[in-house]
């Protein structure tokens, strides 16, 4: 199956500074990969939803400025935490969807997630 | 709008013991996938199954197998002999067709399971 990896996996910093967490896509090209954030015990939140070579969907509450998404080729997203707070301590998740031909069912697979705990 | 909804938030059983997870869902579209994940205390979600609207056929797969079910939106997961490697959170989710563009995944809130030996 594809493989979407997440760097770093783990992520401890002090409040105030911004972290960078990478999503690829390793053997198959993204057309669209998604950012979700989970707190403990609780369900999968969608952040937003980017396109290659277009500006991220963010959903309704989730802080554009705060939560940076570029998504600059098909197999790279990257979201920056700016000023991370206490607050912004989570388990974030992407997952990246398949370009597959039309009409044909685009699978999309998640990355196996980044702990980030803010100081 | 869809929605998932998971009524257990946390299943006890011991080891040998059937269990089935309860998943409804909502949603206007005809086109859609339902899909089951497990989430280990690792926090990688695993990829169960996928099935799409037109196809009400159960599925079994070794220990497991889910019951999809239109007349009452639902679509349930059985896992049979549980065993404790299946103690995870499993998250029902669901995907439904806007033209031709399939939209985003709702997830249901999940569901705990907890298997003791």
């Amino acid at each position: 199956g594809a493989v979407v990896s997440q760097h770093p996996s783990r992520v401890i910093c002090k409040s105030g500074t911004s972290v960078k967490i990478e999503c690829r896509s390793l053997d198959f090209q993204a057309t669209t990969m998604f950012w979700y954030r989970q707190f403990p015990k609780q369900s999968l939140m969608l952040m937003a939803t980017s396109n290659e070579g277009s500006k991220a969907t963010y959903e309704q509450g989730v802080e554009k400025d705060k939560f940076l998404i570029n998504h600059a080729s098909l197999t790279l997203s990257t979201l920056t935490v700016t000023s991370a707070h206490p607050e912004d301590s989570s388990f974030y998740i992407c997952s990246a969807r398949v370009r597959v031909g039309r009409g044909a069912y685009n699978e999309q697979f998640f990355g196996p997630g980044t702990r980030l705990t803010v100081l | 709008a869809q929605k998932v909804t998971q009524a257990q938030t946390e299943i006890s059983v011991v080891e040998k013991e059937d269990v089935t997870l309860d998943c409804v869902y909502e949603t206007r579209d005809t086109t859609y996938y339902l899909f089951w994940y497990k989430q280990p205390p690792s926090g990688e979600l695993v990829f169960l199954i996928r099935r799409n609207s037109f196809d009400e056929q159960n599925e079994i797969s070794g220990r497991y197998s889910w019951n999809f079910q239109k007349s009452t939106s639902s679509f349930n997961f059985t896992i049979t002999a549980s065993q404790v490697v299946d103690s995870a959170v499993y998250f029902c989710a669901l995907s439904a067709y806007r033209g031709s563009t399939l939209g985003r995944l709702y997830f249901g809130r999940g569901t705990q399971l907890t298997v003791w030996p």
